[in-house]
């Protein structure tokens, strides 16, 4: 099974400032039918996850543009860039080319 | 628009089985149900995300997470435009809180692979399954 690797583990942001956030993938993602099966989600305190980036670097409708997606392979990178105080909460990495998984996720806060 | 209502908070024991139902309205699901791709994810506490297993009925089988398999059944009704999810033998590290999941949109089934199917965009509200003695 794919294993996604998630650094850092915890992040404290300052409103306006820039964050980015890593994921590792144990195999490399390498795309199929055009397509790199590569997402980020964001899951707010007391509310489901939602999407935020598809296909590695696809920016979900209505996802802020501060937020932006990169890379290929096995190394993959989620930018946001000025943080807002409402983007707290638990960021992962999934991957669909084999067996779904999750990376660990990344606690961000203020 | 898309909706996913999910069955209500479960306590079980030890031992015990739980199904949890996930109902899907709006979007194609009257007519494309068999087209769409459902996941279970789970939340335990103090842990991440979790995916368990998810089912793409026009596929016909439900694919699951090495960790969960034997455990955990996946299942699907168009009738009722309804996806399920049955995890037996539970034990205390059960307890998390179950959501199903879905695309807006029904799939293009262009590949075999059903893996790449399964993208998240629609989630349900998340059904907490307690197991204590």
């Amino acid at each position: 099974d794919i294993v996604l690797t998630q650094t850092p583990l915890s992040l404290s942001v300052t409103p306006g400032q820039p964050a980015s956030i890593s994921c590792k993938s144990s195999q490399s993602l390498l795309p199929t039918h055009g397509k790199t099966y590569l997402y980020w989600y964001l899951q707010k305190p007391g509310q489901p996850p939602q999407i935020l980036i598809y296909e590695a670097y696809n920016r979900f409708s209505g996802v802020p543009e501060r937020f932006s997606g990169s890379g290929s392979g096995a190394d993959f990178t989620l930018e946001i860039n000025r943080v807002e105080a409402e983007d707290i909460g638990f960021y992962y990495c999934m991957q669909s080319i084999q067996v779904p998984s999750f990376g660990p996720g990344t606690k961000v806060d203020l | 628009q898309v909706q996913l209502v999910q069955s209500g908070a479960e306590v079980k024991k030890p031992g015990s089985s739980v199904k949890v139902s996930c109902k899907a309205s709006g979007g194609s699901f009257s007519s494309a149900f068999s087209r769409y791709a459902f996941s279970w994810v789970r939340l335990a506490p103090g842990q991440g995300l979790e995916w368990m297993g998810g089912i793409i009925p026009i596929f016909g089988s439900a694919n699951y997470a090495q960790k969960f398999q034997g455990r955990v059944i996946i299942t699907a009704d168009e009738s009722t435009t309804t996806a399920y999810m049955e995890l037996s033998s539970l034990r205390s590290e059960d307890t998390a809180l179950y959501y199903c999941a879905t695309s807006q949109g029904p799939i293009i089934p262009v590949s075999p692979v059903q893996y790449y199917y399964f993208y998240m965009d629609v989630w349900g509200k998340g059904t907490t399954v307690t197991v204590s003695s």
